[in-house]
């Protein structure tokens, strides 16, 4: 089986910009998890979808949002961009929900620098 | 505060040595994880446990549910294992709260 890929690698934007990533999971998981890794915060929890419906929410702003298709592929956005949300973002897939109680498979991660 | 506390931050380690990495957490969990990044970001899940102990291969992971703490142990640890080791913990509510990782370096 293939992995969890997620796409773009690398990313550059600018300030007040908006982005969009892209997670596909291992085939036949239907829950994706999205994180943030950076030096300062290390690893944070975005947010889980399940089914195509959001379940669980981390705490950041409203600027981070996401979606699930029906074919369990994920996407996030983030809007109107910060220099503070240059980060590592790693999504993740499991076969069920709630992840916290799965295991879960993180793909190689989107690294998004802004400028 | 913390809600997932990891210790030590660094460990070097010389090859052969048994190695254990400390996890204290505050929330009431339905789960911990063990992960484990090496250079360049990829992250792999080792263990997740929600009571007792598991093993794999060289590794094996401890909880205490009561005490609120979980140990990773290395043992004849080899220069392959350098890596991050990061704790995690999923809540009563699903959210999931990381430890900042102990940044492991064996030795030949």
């Amino acid at each position: 089986k293939a992995g969890v890929t997620q796409t773009p690698r690398y990313l550059i934007k600018t300030r007040g910009q908006q982005v969009t990533l892209s997670c596909s999971p291992i085939s036949g998981h239907r829950s994706v998890s999205w994180y943030q890794q950076t030096p300062g915060q290390g690893l944070q929890f975005l947010f889980e979808y399940f089914s195509e419906t959001q379940r669980n929410k981390g705490n950041f702003p409203g600027r981070f949002s996401g979606r699930q298709f029906s074919n369990s592929r994920s996407e996030m956005n983030v809007s109107t961009l910060e220099l503070g949300d240059s980060a590592l973002y790693l999504c993740a897939s499991s076969l069920g929900y709630p992840s916290a109680q799965e295991t879960q498979y993180f793909g190689p991660g989107t690294r998004l620098l802004v400028l | 505060k913390n809600e997932v506390e990891q210790s030590p931050q660094n460990l070097t380690a010389q090859e052969g040595e048994f190695i254990t990495i400390n996890c204290s957490y505050s929330v009431g969990i339905s789960a911990l994880h063990w992960l484990q990044q090496h250079p360049g970001g990829g992250i792999v899940s080792l263990f997740m446990l929600s009571s007792g102990k598991k093993k794999h291969g060289r590794l094996i992971a401890t909880i205490n549910i009561q005490e609120k703490h979980s140990s990773l142990h290395i043992t004849a640890s080899h220069p392959r294992d350098s890596a991050v080791y990061i704790c995690a913990v999923g809540d009563t509510g699903n959210q999931f709260y990381f430890g900042t990782g102990t940044s492991l370096t064996v030795i030949p």
